[in-house]
């Protein structure tokens, strides 16, 4: 069965430090995406990033920072250097690969980490 | 990037009454739709995934005929809660996942949600 873990459910850094969102993650699958979420207290859920499963290349986007690792089977978010704005929750989810044209892969979402940022 | 829309984002009902939230896809065929529901300070949970023009599979514990699902046409799906109780009150969202330019099967772009109060 799939299943994504966020061992952390809240959070709480001072604006300008450094933190690390941990996501492990269980599947059977050799195929299959990974994502991070954004919520906001608005509720609608933004999209961060995706990455597969063949794709063990970390990532960087501005402060955030992604670090990916079969081994472990982990999913890792960094955000540096955070900001007030950064406070939300923060969503990693698993998704089976699509192999038909009207199947679209079902995702397991983590419990969430609740980010607070205080200034 | 593709755009899904919900409507209403808001509803207050009393107990008893039927609910219809719509889930539109705006700038893309939305072959498959999925609906969760998110109750306060808890993660996102699937209830059911429907394929345009099928019937749609629900997630175990979620009761058919409580919850209709229509997604009668590439770009719009429904969701209607009937006889709705306080214990439905929670946050709605629809996802979509299809074909355009630039979209792949196995991302879901989500809906900004709905907010449902059952008196």
């Amino acid at each position: 069965a799939q299943k994504v873990t966020q061992a952390q459910t809240e959070i709480s850094v001072v604006e300008k430090e450094d933190v690390t969102l941990d996501c492990v993650y269980e599947t059977r699958d050799t195929t299959y995406y990974l994502f991070w979420y954004k919520q906001p207290p608005s509720g609608e859920l933004v999209f961060l990033i995706r990455r597969n499963s063949f794709d063990e290349q970390n990532e960087i986007s501005g402060r955030y920072s992604w670090n990916f690792q079969k081994s472990t089977s982990s999913f890792n978010f960094t955000i540096t250097a955070s900001q007030v704005v950064d406070s939300a929750v923060y969503f990693c989810a698993l998704s089976e690969s699509v192999t038909s044209l009207n199947q679209g892969g079902k995702l397991i979402f983590g419990q969430g980490t609740e980010l607070s940022v205080k200034p | 990037g593709a755009v899904v829309s919900q409507h209403p984002s808001r509803v207050i009902c009393k107990s008893g009454t039927s609910v219809k939230i719509e889930c539109r896809s705006l700038d893309f065929q939305a072959t498959t739709m999925f609906w969760y529901r998110q109750f306060p300070k808890q993660s996102l949970m699937l209830m059911a995934t429907s394929n345009e023009g099928s019937k749609a599979t629900y997630e175990q514990g979620v009761e058919k005929d409580k919850f209709l699902i229509n997604h009668a046409s590439l770009t719009l799906s429904t969701l209607t809660v009937t006889s709705a109780h306080p214990e439905d009150s929670s946050f709605y969202i629809c996802s979509a996942s299809g074909r355009a330019s630039g979209v792949s099967y196995n991302e879901q772009f989500f809906g900004p949600g709905t907010r449902l109060t059952v008196l």
